[in-house]
């Protein structure tokens, strides 16, 4: 089964670059990888998603290496209002059954 | 904008109590989800449906978790007896389409037993 592993915190600061990096060591091989944001008592939010390479969006960036055994999360020029939790999120099939794995979070406090 | 709605907001009881959670998807939505969010953890996948059938319940501890959607639309979580170990988030969640389409999460029931 697909096991995904994220950093349990990370601190940063208003203005800077920040990535996230998440290993997902035997995810499916046609499967995408996407990544959640969530703030304190709300639902998670989408926020980006990719199969291979390089996908961006107006809120980050995903990056995806050729083995994809791993994804990272670039969120540019962050601000105090991302502060929150990032999941990232993969699929596993064992036999006919498909499983959606969440990582445990990546808890990201920005200072000002 | 559309939103997944879900009620009650907070529900205190007492354990060996029945509690039950509703929420309505996004409207056209054929794929919903009900997650149990424990404190400082991920979401934990319950059951999943596809219109009115369960796609995946592996995860659903069903001596006394059940959950039903009749007429793939709205659907309904239901825990009895309610235990200690229940107190969590559980969260509710729809899609267009299953598998990679993006979820739309509602607020969530904040659960508590005592």
């Amino acid at each position: 089964l697909a096991k995904t592993t994220q950093p349990i915190s990370m601190d940063s600061y208003e203005g800077q670059e920040v990535n996230i990096t998440c290993s997902h060591n035997n995810i499916a091989t046609n499967d995408y990888i996407t990544w959640y944001q969530q703030f304190p008592s709300q639902g998670p939010r989408f926020i980006i998603q990719g199969y291979k390479t390089k996908v961006t969006n107006e809120v980050a960036s995903l990056f995806i290496p050729a083995d994809r055994k791993s994804s990272t999360l670039s969120l540019p020029r962050v601000s105090l209002s991302d502060t929150a939790v990032y999941y990232c999120l993969v699929g596993d099939r064992m036999d006919s059954n498909y499983q959606l794995i969440w990582g445990a979070g990546t808890k990201l406090i920005i200072k000002p | 904008e559309a939103e997944v709605a879900q009620s009650p907001r907070y529900k205190i009881t007492e354990k060996s109590q029945a509690v039950a959670f509703w929420c309505d998807p996004i409207s056209g939505h054929a794929t919903l989800y009900w997650y149990r969010q424990i404190l400082g953890q991920g979401p934990e996948l319950l059951v999943q449906f596809q219109d009115e059938s369960v796609v995946d319940d592996s995860q659903l501890p069903k001596d006394r978790f059940s959950a039903e959607r009749l007429k793939g639309v709205d659907s309904t979580l239901k825990i009895q007896p309610a235990e200690l170990g229940d107190s969590a988030m559980y969260l509710c969640a729809s899609s267009q389409t299953s598998i990679f389409a993006e979820q739309f999460f509602g607020p969530g029931t904040r659960l508590t037993v005592l």
